[in-house]
């Protein structure tokens, strides 16, 4: 079974804070996703990658960027965490060549 | 313009009936991709189904269906026999293929199954 792995359910930081929250996926996938998720919104596209130190923007990547030294491992950075990114955050991973995506458990992240 | 339209925000259904969700998407691609994911209150995002821009025939998957007419640019997702296990939230998503990996979401439709 593909596992995609988040480090954390629950995070609560401060406004101003250095945010990291991880993601490892056990399937060597080539691609990998960073989105959040608010009422109402849906899910939108921050990040993705399709391979290792390569990132493209998705349709809200201001206040984040990622990291991915390694292919198993996708990073999104909140550089300095503000209220309004207070969130449901989901990574997701996809092989080459096929459509569907695999998706973690979630990080509910608020900022105070 | 909204990529995906989900215009139901809640819907709800008795036990062993049939229900649709509707879904409509906006695209100038000609290749593209559908899918139908279920998130239950444990968060995690569950993959239905995919239809292919191409696909002439509907997909099915178990007693899930995509009712896919491709002229109204609807991508509509049918449960047959609902169950209680069922009541969940459900995205409609788009792939572009032009772009590979940007996936587009709606904004979901919650079901809940009666008893």
């Amino acid at each position: 079974d593909v596992k995609v792995t988040q480090s954390s359910r629950y995070l609560v930081k401060r406004t101003g804070e250095k945010v990291f929250l991880e993601c490892v996926q056990d399937m060597d996938h080539e691609n990998m996703f960073w989105y959040r998720q608010d009422p109402g919104l849906g899910l939108r596209l921050i990040y993705f990658s399709y391979d290792v130190k390569m990132k493209e923007k998705g349709d809200i990547p201001e206040g984040y960027s990622v990291s991915r030294e390694k292919k198993e491992r996708f990073s999104l950075i909140l550089e300095s965490a503000s209220t309004n990114q207070t969130s449901m955050y989901l990574c997701a991973s996809r092989p080459d060549g096929t459509y569907e995506q695999y998706f973690g458990p979630g990080t509910r992240l608020t900022v105070t | 313009a909204q990529k995906i339209t989900q215009t139901q925000p809640g819907m709800f259904v008795q036990e062993k009936e049939a229900v649709t969700l509707d879904c409509t998407y906006d695209t100038s691609d000609q290749s593209y991709g559908l899918f139908w994911y279920k998130q239950p209150s444990s968060g995690e995002m569950i993959f239905l189904i995919y239809q292919g821009s191409y696909d002439e025939q509907n997909a099915t998957e178990g007693r899930y269906s995509l009712n896919f007419q491709k002229a109204r640019k609807s991508a509509n997702l049918v449960i047959s026999a609902s169950q209680l296990g069922d009541s969940a939230m459900y995205f409609c998503a788009m792939r572009e293929a032009v772009f590979g990996n940007q996936f587009y979401f709606g904004t979901g439709t919650s079901l809940t199954v009666i008893p």
